[in-house]
């Protein structure tokens, strides 16, 4: 069965300083990859999307990067945390591409950034 | 661009009451609508999903109905159990451009099922 595990569960940064947030798909091979952000009070929007290793492609610009070093990791970072990136992030696959395609969720993040 | 709209933020029920979520979508291509549940602690899950015009789709209870003629997919359910208090995202799929196919989100309903 697959899994998709996040991590960290929770994280509290100061302004300026460095992010890096993981996901790691299992049990299943080459899967399109996303990441979905949440401000509080405000709409899950993706940011971006790979279909493969070593391509991301940006979708939202928010002063954040995305890296797929292997086929089941998605990395999310930035070098200087905005207050404006507090929310909830959740990583995503899917195994088809199409409108019909379910997207499978992990568990999320929750960042505060003070 | 792609849009959906949830009216209610927050919903409270007592056990047993029916269920109705409010979701309507603007699309300029797409219809492909998606029901997503997410219990406290958990990951979001797919719920239902519907690309069909009036035909109802049902799942786990719940059953929703893709009107295109009003831009609706409400989700709803004849008697609502405790177990079914959670955080319900209404989502259009859409083909962003190249391979990415996104999911636009409404900003969810909380559920809260009381005894």
């Amino acid at each position: 069965a697959q899994t998709i595990h996040q991590w960290p569960v929770a994280e509290i940064k100061a302004v300026g300083s460095p992010l890096s947030l993981g996901c790691t798909i299992k049990g299943k091979s080459s899967p399109n990859l996303y990441w979905y952000w949440q401000a509080t009070g405000g709409t899950l929007q993706q940011l971006f999307y790979s279909i493969t290793v070593g391509q991301v492609e940006s979708v939202v610009q928010l002063n954040l990067s995305a890296s797929r070093p292997k086929d089941d990791q998605f990395i999310l970072s930035t070098e200087k945390l905005l207050l404006s990136h507090s929310g909830f992030y959740l990583c995503a696959w899917s195994l088809e591409l199409g409108v019909y395609a379910e997207q499978f969720f992990g568990p999320g993040t929750r960042l505060t950034v003070l | 661009g792609d849009s959906v709209t949830q009216t209610e933020g927050l919903v409270t029920l007592t056990e047993g009451l029916p269920v109705m979520l409010n979701c309507t979508y603007q699309t300029a291509y797409s219809t492909f609508l998606f029901w997503y549940v997410q219990h406290l602690n958990e990951a979001p899950k797919l719920l239902l999903k519907s690309s069909t015009d009036n035909k109802r789709t049902e799942h786990q209870g719940f059953h929703a109905t893709l009107h295109k003629s009003s831009s609706s997919f409400h989700l709803q359910k004849s008697s609502a159990q405790l177990s079914d208090s959670a955080l319900y995202y209404c989502a259009l799929s859409e083909n962003s451009g190249g391979s990415n196919y996104k999911l636009t989100f409404g900003k969810g309903t909380l559920l809260t099922v009381t005894p």
